[in-house]
């Protein structure tokens, strides 16, 4: 079963909008990732925020990580058409480097 | 500097065709993952190398799915009998020693007719 859950499934906006996608996950972890798919690409890294942090900054990305809450959420500031894409939460299982990966959000950023 | 390299990028084969998929890591990344992406399953683990010894393969569906890792530069991933049911997008995926991070190759799309 996956680990990380996202919402919502899809979400459109229009350029310059604040996209905020949200990922639960269910057992302990010590770091959650966020990834980004284009379509018909692999998928490419965005931030990686640890157990112990409470907010991370990259760029017009921000990410909280709420612990008690087994929740964690994207925010992607002044959106524009080329942030178009899937968005994936991944957490690691408890051993090893092995990720598990939400569903994803797909986002619409219209011009 | 060349990320993942995966080939071929799309492959048409008929129902009970062996399928071969290949792997180039990038140089240096000591782990190597093989994902399947459906629209119904979404990204699935299918099995990961450390410093190519597969670690956990539980993620691959049955007998006709089989992976190798040669050496630190090269993997495939091997159908036989291929079914349409194993229609897909299979990525593969490297991380750097004492790293979390995955970087993906471009995947290849695979169809069974």
């Amino acid at each position: 079963s996956q680990q990380g859950e996202e919402d919502p499934q899809a979400l459109s906006i229009q350029e310059g909008e604040n996209a905020t996608m949200n990922c639960s996950y269910k057992t302990s972890i010590n770091n959650l990732q966020w990834y980004r798919q284009n379509s018909g690409r692999g998928l490419v890294h965005l931030i990686l925020i640890r157990s112990n942090e409470r907010e991370k900054h990259s760029g017009r990305l921000r990410v909280t990580l709420d612990t008690s809450k087994k929740s964690s959420s994207l925010l992607i500031t002044a959106s524009r058409a080329a942030d178009t894409a899937s968005y994936f939460c991944a957490t690691p299982q408890a051993y090893g480097n092995k990720l598990v990966f939400g569903a994803g959000t797909i986002l619409r950023v219209k011009s | 500097d060349a990320g993942v390299i995966q080939s071929p990028r799309h492959e048409v084969t008929e129902m009970g065709q062996e399928v071969t998929l290949r792997c180039k890591p990038i140089s240096g990344h000591n782990s190597l993952f093989w994902y399947r992406q459906t629209m119904m399953r979404g990204l699935e683990l299918l099995i990961y190398f450390n410093n190519n010894v597969p670690i956990d393969d539980s993620g691959m569906p049955e007998d006709r799915f089989s992976a190798k890792m040669p050496n630190a530069s090269f993997s495939t991933l091997k159908i036989q009998p291929s079914e349409p049911r194993d229609s897909a997008v299979y990525f593969c995926a490297s991380s750097p020693p004492g790293e979390e991070t995955q970087y993906f190759g471009p995947g290849t799309r695979l169809l069974v007719l």
